[in-house]
């Protein structure tokens, strides 16, 4: 059963468009959610992340916009770069008791074309 | 880059023969997990680790075993391989539980197993 839904699965931007990946949660015990990029033959890396207690949350050109009502979440990509092609990974967890585990979503594969 | 370091890196192996992935770690952290990941899957956990010789199951465990001796070692065994457990493999640490907030997970960089 996945919890964490996650689209488009591939996307291809221009330089400087922006990439939007879109995320929608099941439970909503959840209550912390990361988002992870990946580069070919590499592990995921911890990119932005946010609680539910805002709406939004920033950091230099990558921004998490939560929805708490629709249960949904996504990623801004503003002005994007050839550099920022890789995967990228949206994951929820609940709680912070010692086992919490993070639910991963599917996945979106980014190319920036130059 | 964390301190992680996967062995081996990439294998082929036949159905039915055991296989051993080690995870070591220089960060002295409590937590570590085995994940897998597959097209179309994203990545799943198997195992994890809160403690030396603590360890809980993940969601997708069937078919592995894991051990914990000490802080820094982390084992994944696949019993007796099949066709369905090709995969990469990813080992992962934290200082705290995956869900603690502000909490970072650090991933090493896989193991390609192939098993035909």
């Amino acid at each position: 059963q996945q919890q964490v839904k996650q689209s488009p699965q591939s996307l291809i931007v221009q330089k400087g468009g922006i990439s939007i990946i879109n995320c929608a949660y099941e439970n909503t015990a959840f209550d912390y959610f990361p988002w992870y990029q990946q580069f070919p033959g590499k592990g995921p890396a911890l990119l932005i992340a946010i609680r539910p207690d805002v709406s939004e949350k920033k950091e230099g050109r990558f921004t998490i916009s939560f929805n708490k009502s629709a249960k949904q979440f996504s990623l801004h990509i503003m002005d994007s770069q050839p550099g920022d092609s890789a995967t990228y990974f949206c994951a929820a967890s609940r709680g912070e008791t010692s086992g919490s585990r993070l639910t991963f979503g599917e996945g979106t594969q980014l190319t920036v074309n130059p | 880059d964390a301190g992680i370091t996967q062995s081996p890196r990439h294998k082929v192996t036949e159905t039915g023969t055991p296989v051993t992935l080690r995870c070591h770690q220089t960060e002295n952290h409590r937590y570590m997990y085995w994940y897998r990941q597959d097209p179309g899957h994203g990545l799943r956990l198997i195992h994890y680790s809160y403690g030396v010789k603590d360890t809980d199951k993940g969601e997708v465990s069937d078919g592995y075993s894991v051990s914990r001796s000490k802080t820094e070692d982390f084992l994944l065994t696949l019993e007796s391989a099949t066709s369905s457990q090709t995969s990469v493999y990813f080992c992962a640490i934290s200082d705290l539980g995956q869900g603690s907030s502000g909490n970072t997970i650090y991933f090493g960089e896989g193991s390609w197993l192939t098993v035909v």
